[in-house]
């Protein structure tokens, strides 16, 4: 059984770089699963973020890739997510999941940080 | 704006069959047999309920099918019940030289 769990600071300064890492438990992070983040703003839908192959390939959305960067530490087990010049827009609930390499649906879910972005 | 639509909400009564669409493009959901849903309850992740259109993960009960038809991609819930109510979402695959995974804006499944 996937278990992820994210952690990070809850809160994050303005113009500043949101933070985040997933530690992955019962499963190697090198074998088949792409391992993504998504968030979710307060009261609002889920919006994909990227995902990052154990081998480094990376995917992000078009929306962020300026500001996006996700990276993987195979020996730590744990991947992690920068977010930089965030604005309260970025305010949300970010999740950590293991995707299917072929079809991208996701099997596992972490549950979910909130992130405030507020001076 | 989300990138496939979905109904902002739906509703039905107990043992009732509710249908929830999620519509997109040839570019992701047309294009691929890659169609997800997820349920989430209030305060919770997301839980996978159907993958690959129609396919249901170990422990997802017989009562949620998947369907597809061109651009569109259709959840069922069939004799609904109290634990049904909570929010759905779709997904699809849209391929690797472009947004890996998109989301529908998600539906507000009431139990009446």
């Amino acid at each position: 059984q996937v278990q992820l769990q994210e952690s990070g600071p809850g809160l994050v300064k303005p113009s500043e770089t949101l933070s985040l890492t997933c530690a992955v438990s019962g499963y190697s992070i090198s074998s088949g699963y792409y391992w993504g983040w998504i968030r979710q703003p307060p009261g609002k839908g889920l919006e994909w973020i990227g995902s990052i192959y154990h081998s480094g390939s990376t995917y992000y959305n078009p929306s962020l890739k300026s500001r996006v960067t996700i990276s993987v530490d195979t020996s730590k087990n744990q991947f992690s997510l920068k977010l930089s010049s965030v604005t309260a827009a970025d305010t949300a609930v970010y999740y950590c999941a293991s995707l299917r390499v072929t079809t991208s649906s996701i099997d596992y879910w972490g549950q979910g940080t909130l992130v405030t972005v507020s001076s | 704006q989300s990138a496939l639509t979905q109904p902002p909400s739906a509703s039905g009564s107990p043992g009732q069959s509710v249908t929830i669409s999620c519509t997109g493009t040839s570019s992701d959901v047309g294009g691929y047999n890659y169609v997800s849903w997820y349920q989430q309850h209030p305060g919770k992740a997301p839980k996978l309920m159907i993958y690959e259109v129609s396919k249901r993960p170990s422990g997802v009960p017989d009562r949620f099918s998947g369907s597809k038809s061109g651009n569109t991609a259709s959840l069922t819930v069939s004799g609904l019940q109290a634990e049904d109510e909570a929010d759905y979402y779709c997904s699809s695959y849209a391929g690797s030289n472009n947004l890996h995974v998109v989301f529908g804006g998600g539906t507000k499944l009431t139990v009446l």
